[in-house]
């Protein structure tokens, strides 16, 4: 099956400066990635996502890479607010089940 | 829409003791399916179905059944409750790849 790894576990940024995360995954039939953020207490909520015809996506603040023949993905946060603060996950999606990565708690600094 | 619910959002229950965890959509959504999420694991898979009367088994089956009799609902039924199953549990369900997750159950297994 599907293996998606991530890092960092942890990350913490000046408020202003930009936020890395990435992750890799296994099964090149994979075809959709995407991140969500999930705020303490609350359920995950989808932020960006991208499929494997794709290089690249962006939505404001927030983007997405895919390097195929690399199999990793990641998710970059630019001018990031203290809002921005949680716990991010990637996922991957083959045969329609999405295998997540083990998340990333990041923490902006003001 | 209401989107996804889960009842309860809270359960103490006592070790061998069985429960039904409730999931319902309303988005008219083929595929559900279970995950648990436990500190520093991210969110796995227990069980999925892509459409009424079809499931199957994810990454953490064991201890858990389901069943999907109509597209609204996917129940998930802890057979004999163990303190490893202590957890938050998140039923999701998807269209097109996007993957909407309900609040949440906080189970605690004593």
């Amino acid at each position: 099956g599907e293996n998606v790894e991530q890092h960092p576990s942890t990350l913490s940024v000046q408020e202003g400066d930009s936020a890395v995360i990435k992750c890799t995954y296994s099964d090149s039939a994979s075809n959709y990635f995407p991140w969500y953020k999930q705020e303490l207490g609350k359920r995950p909520q989808l932020i960006i996502d991208i499929r494997s015809n794709v290089g690249e996506k962006k939505d404001q603040r927030i983007a997405v890479t895919l390097n195929k023949t690399a199999k990793h993905f990641s998710l970059h946060i630019t001018e990031t607010q203290p809002e921005d603060s949680a716990v991010y996950f990637c996922a991957a999606t083959s045969n329609e089940k999405l295998t997540f990565g083990t998340g990333t708690r990041l923490t902006i600094i003001p | 829409n209401a989107g996804v619910t889960q009842t309860p959002k809270f359960q103490v229950l006592k070790t061998g003791q069985s429960m039904t965890l409730q999931c319902a959509q309303d988005m008219n959504h083929e595929y559900m399916s279970w995950y648990r999420q436990d500190p520093g694991m991210g969110l796995r898979l227990i069980h999925y179905s892509v459409g009424a009367g079809i499931t199957d088994q994810g990454e953490v089956p064991n201890g858990y059944n389901v069943s999907r009799s109509t597209t609204e609902d996917f129940p998930l039924r802890l057979l004999s409750a163990a303190p490893s199953q202590t957890s938050v549990y998140f039923c999701a369900s998807k269209t097109r790849g996007t993957q909407y997750f309900g609040p949440g159950t906080r189970l605690l297994v004593l």
